[in-house]
């Protein structure tokens, strides 16, 4: 069945320095990849995603490439900002159904 | 466009109880699911409705867990009776199927419940 791997948080930074949260998924044929961002006390928010590989998602100044060959989907980001603090998942999507990461949490400090 | 609608947002009960949360998805949304997040976990898939028939409640706990969607709007989900590890964040949401492939499904904020 489909699954999907992430790194362990929390992740700590400080502010302007750069992320890296790893995905990596488990699927049968070719799924749809997603970030998505929970905010504390909100609901998930899609930030971004890719549908084929080699695509690359972006948004908010986040980003993610599909790549088939390492079966990853790495969100990257210059410089994180203290507003970015909140829990990310990665899933993926085989035709309606999301399969989630267990999320990462991101924790930015002034 | 008002997204989607989920109340309670907080509950607590006793083990045994029941409880049931609503959800109201966006306007013309046919699909609408419910995902269960246990805390430190992603969210889990319990069931979803296309209209208002049920396409998957293959990880539904049907002993105690049932959900509805009689008008093909609104839904319910309902727990009877609870047990402690039911205690989770039970989020709703929606999307519009356009029969292609994979449609963005929108989030409510989600129904928090505590079992003591």
């Amino acid at each position: 069945g489909n699954s999907v791997t992430q790194m362990e948080g929390p992740v700590t930074l400080s502010e302007e320095a750069f992320l890296t949260i790893n995905c990596t998924y488990t699927a049968t044929g070719y799924p749809s990849l997603f970030w998505y961002v929970q905010y504390p006390g909100e609901g998930l928010q899609l930030l971004l995603k890719a549908t084929k590989a080699d695509d690359k998602g972006s948004n908010k100044g986040f980003e993610a490439t599909y790549r088939k060959e390492t079966t990853s989907f790495h969100l990257e980001k210059g410089s994180v900002q203290v507003s970015d603090s909140a829990v990310y998942f990665c899933a993926l999507a085989g035709y309606s159904t999301l399969t989630f990461g267990k999320g990462t949490m991101l924790l930015v400090s002034p | 466009e008002a997204g989607v609608a989920q109340s309670p947002r907080y509950k607590i009960i006793e083990k045994r109880q029941s409880v049931a949360f609503w959800c109201n998805p966006i306007s013309g949304h046919a699909t609408l699911y419910w995902y269960q997040q246990i805390l430190g976990q992603g969210p889990k898939l319990l069931i979803q409705f296309q209209n208002n028939g049920v396409v998957d409640d293959s990880q539904l706990p049907k002993d105690r867990f049932s959900a509805e969607r009689l008008k093909g709007v609104d839904s319910t989900l309902k727990i009877q009776p609870a047990k402690l590890e039911d205690s989770a964040v039970y989020l709703c949401a929606s999307s519009s199927p356009s029969g292609i492939s994979y449609n963005e499904q929108f989030f409510g904020p989600g129904t928090r419940l505590t079992v003591l």
